[in-house]
């Protein structure tokens, strides 16, 4: 399956800044990743599609500006939390497909726990 | 809205028994379909995926699909404590919503030995 990392795997911060996570694609470059959110004993929700080269599309309920998506190369993608909050506290997980077909698999990264305090 | 349900859980077998493990979706017009399983802590790996009707076998994994019933099963044979984990159907609905996964709630499973 694909490789695929993200940094930090944690990171505690104060309310009221700003995270970054990177998502990196590290054995076939992906025009599209996504990224996840999870809450404890809570299943994956779908956040944002994150398009190299052009905007990412969010799903209902996420809000674009607070969480801003970056995927400026073929194998990265950022997801920054700005003006982070307590009930921002999450797994935050990308994934990338190999291809553009729907049957196509999607393989994750090994997920950035944030805890905002 | 488009939703996945998962058998409730948690699920307990013997070690050695075979371990089924339910999923349904609202969405007539998926795709393609995924489990992962997710250790504690642990982002999903993947499985299996299936997408035409019938069984589909990997190693002591098989995946059911029956698209008329809007059902997709996973049976885990010879269940091992190490499959211990929750484990997550995930579906595809395809055309514009490629890549867009709806995940189910998730079962756990405890393999005793």
């Amino acid at each position: 399956g694909a490789v695929v990392s993200q940094h930090p795997s944690w990171v505690i911060c104060k309310s009221g800044t700003s995270v970054k996570i990177e998502c990196r694609s590290l054995d076939f470059q992906a025009t599209t990743m996504f990224w996840y959110r999870q809450f404890p004993k809570q299943s994956l929700m779908l956040m944002a599609t994150s398009n190299e080269g052009s905007k990412a599309t969010y799903e209902q309920g996420v809000e674009k500006d607070k969480f801003l998506i970056n995927h400026a190369s073929l194998t990265l993608s950022t997801l920054t939390v700005t003006s982070a909050h307590p009930e921002d506290s999450s797994f935050y997980i990308c994934s990338v497909s190999p291809g553009t077909e729907t049957y196509n698999e999607q393989f994750f990264g090994p997920g950035t726990r944030l805890t905002v305090l | 809205q488009k939703e996945v349900e998962q058998n409730s859980g948690p699920l307990s077998v013997p070690e050695g028994a075979i371990a089924s493990l339910n999923c349904t979706y609202s969405d007539r017009g998926s795709q393609s379909f995924f489990w992962y399983r997710q250790y504690s802590g642990k982002s999903p790996e993947l499985i299996m995926f299936i997408y035409s009707n019938g069984d589909k076998e990997d190693g002591r994994f098989t995946a059911q699909l029956n698209k008329a019933s809007q059902y997709v099963s996973l049976l885990i044979r010879d269940s091992q404590p190490s499959d211990s984990a929750t484990y997550l159907c995930a579906v595809n609905a395809g055309g514009t919503s490629y890549g867009k996964l709806t995940f189910g709630q998730g079962t756990i499973l405890t393999v005793h030995p």
